[in-house]
């Protein structure tokens, strides 16, 4: 079964800090991965989008890594700032472009 | 520029109620989706459209119909609402599959 898993489920750190997020999927096959980033009460914005050939993409303060050999992804969020403060999804395509399976989130708070 | 918008924000029906969720976009985008979005899961694909005058299902159709009689809007109904259609419902829209979707705010709806 076509998955993606998250983890933390939820992270507080302090405005300034550094964090980094997970993404393990099981998806096959792969055509890309995407991380979106979720306001409260708002939709989803897309963050980065990376095919299978891309190992790191940069959008202002974030990065997102993939090895797809191991079917992990990473967002890094560098000297955060309290409107980072969200959800932040990590979202997989198989060859469908579309059909994309949704993980469920990580929540982040940033405390001053 | 307005982007994609729904309608209405907000809707509390009772059960067997019928009502029509309405998305419209303004960026000429050919693909249109309805999601719903379920505490601690990831979204889910109900239906979607490749272009005006197509539907096609997706992984939760049940209890849903859609139709595309224009580019620019994409609309839900639901025939006989139920309790297990409370949801928030995201429709999002981009000009091809590999693009990045963008969403409108979402429909908040609650089925008592």
């Amino acid at each position: 079964k076509n998955q993606v898993e998250q983890s933390p489920q939820s992270l507080i750190i302090l405005e300034g800090k550094n964090c980094t997020l997970q993404c393990n999927y099981t998806v096959s096959p792969f055509s890309n991965l995407r991380w979106y980033k979720q306001d409260t009460g708002r939709g989803p914005v897309s963050l980065t989008i990376m095919t299978f050939s891309e190992n790191t993409k940069s959008n202002g303060r974030y990065t997102a890594t993939l090895d797809a050999d191991t079917k992990q992804s990473s967002l890094h969020i560098t000297a955060s700032q309290l409107s980072d403060s969200a959800s932040y999804i990590c979202v997989v395509s198989a060859d469908s472009n579309y059909q994309l399976i949704w993980g469920a989130g990580t929540k982040l708070i940033i405390k001053p | 520029n307005a982007g994609v918008t729904q309608t209405p924000k907000f809707r509390v029906l009772k059960t067997g109620q019928s009502m029509t969720l309405l998305c419209a976009q303004d960026m000429n985008h050919e693909y249109m989706y309805w999601y719903r979005q379920d505490p601690g899961m990831g979204l889910r694909l109900i239906h979607y459209s490749v272009g005006e005058g197509t539907t096609a299902k997706g992984e939760v159709p049940d209890g849903y119909n859609v139709s595309r009689l224009k580019k620019q809007n994409f609309l839900l109904g639901l025939e006989s609402a139920a309790p297990s259609q409370t949801s928030v419902y995201f429709c999002a829209s981009t000009k091809e599959g590999l693009r990045p979707q963008h969403f409108g705010d979402g429909t908040r709806l609650s089925i008592l």
